[in-house]
């Protein structure tokens, strides 16, 4: 069964701390996103990586930059966490290329900045 | 740019009722179109998908065909169930790109 695991689905951090949310998936997808919900605003894409150690930008980089060391892992940095950056954070991935059209995603990871 | 527009929440309904979230997009050329359904506590997961104008995608009960005259992909159920309260969203992914485009999604209680 596929899956893509966050390292934790509740946290709270002060403002200006560094925060780093960890996303795991097993099946071997080049493609993994970051994204967050808010209400009424839907889904925002946050960074989208390609490839081990390449990533493009998505609508609303600032504020975060993102890690991918190995395939498996993509890491979402909070340089100095803000209030506004409170919110739900999900990770999701996918094989590339035309044929494949599903996005898995994990549970979300919910971030309270105080 | 690429853009999905969905109606606006919250819906609630009784349980048998019938379901009908709208769905229009804007983008260039043809691209492929999905509904995700994301269940309390958990991530989204693809509930049906068209890749082509006059495509019907259908699971579990839900349909939606891709209109292309009217830039439309709703989505569709005869019965709801009390298990299928949750947020859907409408996205699209256009050939060229990775990235899905997602709507700002609908949230659907059903009630007994």
């Amino acid at each position: 069964d596929v899956k893509v695991t966050q390292s934790s689905r509740y946290l709270v951090k002060r403002t200006g701390e560094k925060v780093f949310l960890e996303c795991v998936q097993d099946m071997d997808h080049e493609n993994m996103f970051w994204y967050r919900q808010d209400p009424g605003l839907g889904l925002r894409l946050i960074y989208f990586s390609y490839d081990v150690k390449m990533k493009e930008k998505g609508d609303i980089p600032e504020g975060y930059s993102v890690s991918r060391e190995k395939k498996e892992r993509f890491s979402l940095i909070l340089e100095s966490a803000s209030t506004n950056q409170t919110s739900m954070y999900l990770c999701a991935s996918s094989f590339p290329g035309l044929s494949s059209y599903e996005q898995y995603f994990g549970p979300g990871t919910r971030l309270t900045v105080t | 740019g690429d853009s999905v527009t969905q109606m606006e929440g919250p819906v609630t309904l009784s349980e048998e009722a019938f379901l009908t979230i709208n769905c229009t997009y804007t983008a260039t050329g043809y691209p492929s179109l999905f509904w995700y359904v994301q269940y309390p506590g958990e991530g989204l997961q693809l509930l049906l998908k068209a890749t082509k104008a006059d495509d019907k995608g259908s699971n579990k009960g839900f349909e939606a065909t891709y209109r292309k005259e009217t830039t439309s992909f709703h989505l569709e159920k005869g019965s709801v169930q009390v298990s299928d309260s949750a947020v859907y969203f409408c996205a699209l992914r256009w050939g060229g790109s990775e990235k899905l485009v997602f709507g700002k999604g609908t949230k659907l209680t059903v009630n007994p």
